[in-house]
């Protein structure tokens, strides 16, 4: 069975710094991997997905992720944060094979000092 | 502009009375869902659709009906709403319910059961 764990609640950094969101799946098959953006009383939006294609996966806004199977791994990361970062962000696993099984994480949400 | 709606944006209920949450795309994906999202517990889901016409129990389906007579709407019923149903409720949409096809969120419905 799959299933997401986002290590960290509450992430803080300041501007200009790098942002680590981690995230650990738990996958019987072939994952693939979402990052999903929500800003305060908005809808999710897609960051970025891995489907076993490259390991490493550049999405919108500077964020990019790697996929790391042996560590079943698929941490978020991005150089440099900007205030306009301040959101939750939910990782998401679901497999290749299956429909309609799509597993969130609880959130992690970044506050980004100034 | 391309995406989902949601209707009400927010709505307060008496418990025990009836509430029809909507959700309409214009992109003609195929399979639809329905999460709640609520403190700590990321996105769980109620109900789903892989095509007009058929709908799945997910996650969390007790006090909860859909029904998808065409390929835009996909209507969540409440028949009797109760306190626990307080929570905010996305629609999403992908091109299809396979693992692969990143979702589509609408902007959620709060919904607060006195």
């Amino acid at each position: 069975a799959q299933s997401v764990t986002q290590l960290d609640s509450h992430v803080s950094v300041s501007e200009g710094t790098p942002v680590l969101l981690r995230c650990n799946y738990s996958s019987s098959y072939s994952p693939s991997l979402f990052w999903y953006v929500q800003h305060p009383n908005k809808g999710l939006q897609l960051l970025l997905k891995y489907t076993s294609a490259a390991t490493l996966v550049k999405g919108i806004n500077g964020f990019e992720a790697e996929f790391k199977k042996s560590e079943t791994s698929f941490h978020l990361t991005k150089p440099s944060a900007h205030m306009s970062d301040a959101a939750e962000y939910f990782c998401v696993v679901s497999d290749l094979g299956n429909f309609n099984k799509f597993y969130f994480g609880s959130g992690t949400k970044l506050n980004v000092k100034p | 502009i391309a995406g989902i709606t949601q209707a009400p944006t927010s709505q307060i209920l008496a418990a025990g009375r009836r509430m029809t949450l909507r959700c309409t795309q214009d992109m003609r994906h195929n399979a639809m869902y329905w999460y709640r999202q609520d403190l700590g517990l990321g996105l769980r889901l109620i109900h789903y659709s892989n095509t007009a016409g058929t709908t799945g129990k997910g996650e969390v389906p007790d006090g909860y009906s859909v029904s998808r007579a065409n390929t835009d709407d996909f209507p969540l019923t409440l028949a009797s709403a109760v306190p626990s149903q307080t929570s905010v409720y996305f629609c999403a949409s992908s091109l299809s319910g396979e693992g692969y096809n990143e979702q589509f969120f609408g902007p959620g419905t709060r919904l607060t059961v006195l």
